[in-house]
């Protein structure tokens, strides 16, 4: 079983607001990741956990903050967006970060913040 | 030079046809090489992945040239089904670096 899910699909929200995205995989992966995907863009790192440690941050805004409950969940907390950051928010899995194996893509979430 | 570059297409093509797609990557000391492709608004599933010269799966086969530094993808005997996006993705074999995405290559299949 290669699934990885994410909630929920589509997400409209305030710039005021906050939300949460969540991710979810029981694959035994260690290494999870969140990616912003732009139309007719190739999808963009923004984080990577690794043994559910913060091992990359490809310098994103603090309006998205990460969190890795355990080796199975992985959040996206959102505050105070912007328009341009309306995007598919993907999540991934691999079984571990250092030996840049296949990566499995849960479904996304279409975040549109108006 | 681009880390990860890929003719963008679109490529057109009868169904049955034999379609090919060329990724070039700069850092020789990358180490695993994969194929995903993308439906429209969905997410990249993976197609092939490539360890070694190559890989065959059915209608699809992958092969690496590391001289060269490229990795080709041969879909044969295409299909309505096959149009989509196709992602080339490089291991850059680098701490601290993770999978390099190129931009896509689209194909389009038609009856």
């Amino acid at each position: 079983d290669t699934e990885v899910t994410q909630t929920p699909k589509h997400l409209v929200m305030g710039m005021t607001n906050k939300k949460s995205l969540k991710c979810e995989q029981h694959m035994g992966h260690r290494a999870m990741y969140w990616y912003k995907q732009k139309a007719k863009k190739p999808p963009e790192l923004m984080f990577v956990y690794s043994y559910e440690k913060l091992s990359i941050n490809e310098s994103v805004p603090s309006r998205f903050s990460p969190e890795c409950p355990n080796s199975s969940l992985l959040n996206l907390h959102l505050h105070a967006l912007q328009p341009e950051d309306s995007a598919l928010y993907l999540c991934a899995s691999s079984q571990e970060y250092s030996t840049g194996r296949e990566q499995y893509f849960g479904p996304g979430t279409r975040l549109t913040v108006t | 030079r681009k880390e990860v570059e890929q003719d963008p297409g679109p490529f057109n093509v009868p169904e049955g046809a034999t379609v090919a797609f060329n990724c070039t990557y700069s850092n020789s000391a990358s180490q695993s090489f994969f194929w995903y492709r993308q439906d429209c608004r969905k997410e990249p599933k993976l197609l092939m992945s490539v360890y070694s010269s190559g890989n065959e799966d059915g209608r699809f086969t992958a092969q690496l040239n590391r001289a060269s530094q490229y990795i080709s993808l041969l879909i044969r005997d295409s299909k309505l089904s096959d149009s989509a996006t196709y992602l080339c993705v490089v291991n850059p074999n680098q701490a601290g670096t993770a999978l390099i995405f190129g931009k896509g290559t689209t194909l389009s299949v038609s009856s």
